[in-house]
C-alpha cells in the first residue's frame, strides 16, 4: 500500500534555531518527492521537488533531501523565523501523478 | 497570474441540507482536482478532472457527492444531503502538464461545518 509517513507529527522550536522534518514512504514506483507548506487558513504551496536522481534541493532557507534507496527525505529549515509556523507537507508522486500525501509536521516557531 | 479561486471560503450548515463549492483553476491548467482534508490530515483525493472527463473519482462517496466541470474550465463539487462527518476543508487544485513534475497549485479552501 502506497504510503507516506511524517515525524514529528508537532514541533515547538525558538526563532531563530534550526529544525529538520521527516519523511518516510512506501509509494512505488516513484516518480517524484515534494515538500509543500501550507499557512492555517490557505491551501499548500510547494516549496521543493526532487526526482530520484536528485539528492538534494534548496530554496531560500529550506534545504531538502532524498535517500531513494532508503526512500526517505528530509527537510531542514534553517534560522527560522515566525512566519515558518505552518503545516509542513511531505507529497509523493506515483505512476500516473497520483499523490500520495502525509499527515503533515505542525511547526509552531516562538519567539 | 490569478492563482486558483475558490467560494465560498467558509460555509455553516446544518445536516441532511444540500451545499455546493464552486472553484476556477488556473487559466489553461487542464487538470483540475478536489481534495478533501480533515483537521491534522493531509488532503485526501475525491476526484480529478482531465478537461471536463472525470478520469479519477475512486474516492468520491458517489451516494451523496457529486461533481461536474461542464466546459472543462471551472467546476462544482456538490454534497447531498450533507452529513456530520462531512465537516473538513475542500480544496481545489489545477495543474498544467507543461509545469514542472506536473505540480498542482492549491487554492485557499472551503472550511464546511456541518452542524
Amino acid at each position: 500500500k502506497n504510503q507516506v509517513e511524517q515525524s514529528p507529527q508537532s514541533l515547538i522550536i525558538l526563532e531563530g534555531k534550526n529544525c529538520t522534518l521527516q519523511c518516510n514512504y512506501t509509494v512505488s514506483p516513484f516518480s517524484n518527492l515534494r515538500w509543500y507548506k501550507q499557512d492555517t487558513g490557505r491551501g499548500p504551496v510547494s516549496l521543493t521537488i526532487m526526482t530520484f536522481s536528485e539528492n538534494t534541493k534548496s530554496n531560500g532557507r529550506y534545504t531538502a533531501t532524498l535517500d531513494a534507496d532508503t526512500k526517505q527525505s528530509s527537510l531542514h529549515i534553517t534560522a527560522s523565523q515566525l512566519s515558518d509556523s505552518a503545516s509542513y507537507i511531505c507529497v509523493v508522486s506515483a505512476e500516473g501523478n497520483k499523490l500520495v500525501f502525509g499527515a503533515g509536521t505542525i511547526l509552531r516557531v516562538k519567539s | 497570474e490569478a492563482g486558483v479561486v475558490q467560494s465560498p471560503r467558509y460555509k455553516i450548515i446544518e445536516k441532511k441540507q444540500p451545499v455546493a463549492f464552486w472553484c476556477n483553476p488556473i487559466s489553461g491548467h487542464n487538470t483540475l482536482y478536489w481534495y478533501l482534508q480533515n483537521l491534522g490530515q493531509g488532503p485526501e483525493l475525491l476526484i480529478r478532472y482531465e478537461n471536463e472527463e472525470a478520469v479519477d473519482d475512486s474516492q468520491l462517496p458517489k451516494d451523496r457527492f457529486s461533481a461536474e466541470r461542464l466546459k472543462g474550465v471551472d467546476s462544482t463539487l456538490k454534497i447531498q444531503p450533507a452529513e456530520l462527518g462531512d465537516s473538513a476543508v475542500y480544496l481545489c487544485a489545477s495543474s498544467s502538464r507543461r509545469g514542472a513534475g506536473n505540480e498542482q497549485f492549491f487554492g485557499p479552501g472551503t472550511r464546511l461545518t456541518v452542524l
